[in-house]
């Protein structure tokens, strides 16, 4: 089975802090994305990354970096983290190349920004 | 951009009863329509997929429905039980886009009460 962790559950930071969420997968899949889920929001794409080293911005970027320095882990940064961020983080995996293949997901980082 | 609406928000359903779920979309190249639920503290899970080339594809209890000409694809569970109680979400992704990029719904939350 493949399998998706992400670093924390449950995270709680305070305005201005540099925050970083870590995702691993360990089915040497190509692709990994990070997505922000809201309420009423549904799965917003934050970053996506193909291969390592390289990254596409996705639909809502802006706050966000990203870094996959090895194919099966992919870290979202908030470089300094507000009160608008707070959400639930997810990470997804898929394999890659020109196939629709599955997107497998983490349980999630519930990130709260005091 | 794509963009996907999902109706209803919640829906709640007698155990045996029959639960249907809509999306439509926007872009008429979209090609691949995937539905993920999402149990209570996990991440999203693929439960069915469709095809752009195919109109209906069914697995057990549950079964998706795509209608091109109305750009709109349906989710059915039939027979429904409490373990059916999550949040489904259903998604489209653009044909040709290189990558493995979806768009989501914001999600319909499904009770089934015994």
């Amino acid at each position: 089975d493949v399998k998706v962790t992400q670093s924390s559950r449950y995270l709680v930071k305070r305005t201005g802090e540099k925050v970083f969420l870590e995702c691993v997968q360990d089915m040497d899949h190509e692709n990994m994305f990070w997505y922000r889920q809201d309420p009423g929001l549904g799965l917003r794409l934050i970053y996506f990354s193909y291969d390592v080293k390289m990254k596409e911005k996705g639909d809502i970027p802006e706050g966000y970096s990203v870094s996959r320095e090895k194919k099966e882990r992919f870290s979202l940064i908030l470089e300094s983290a507000s009160t608008n961020q707070t959400s639930m983080y997810l990470c997804a995996s898929s394999l890659g190349g020109a196939v629709l293949d599955t997107q497998y997901f983490g349980p999630g980082t519930r990130l709260t920004v005091l | 951009g794509e963009n996907v609406e999902q109706h209803p928000s919640t829906l709640s359903v007698q155990e045996g009863d029959s639960a249907v779920i809509k999306c439509t979309y926007s872009d008429s190249a979209s090609n691949y329509f995937p539905w993920y639920k999402q149990e209570l503290g996990k991440g999203p899970q693929l439960i069915i997929d469709i095809r752009s080339n195919v109109g209906e594809k069914k697995d057990q209890r549950i079964a998706v429905t795509l209608n091109k000409t109305a750009k709109h694809f349906s989710l059915h569970i039939t027979e429904t039980q409490p373990e059916d109680s999550a949040v489904y979400f259903c998604a489209a992704r653009l044909r040709d886009t290189g990558f493995q990029k979806l768009v989501f719904g914001t999600g319909t939350r499904l009770l089934v009460s015994p």
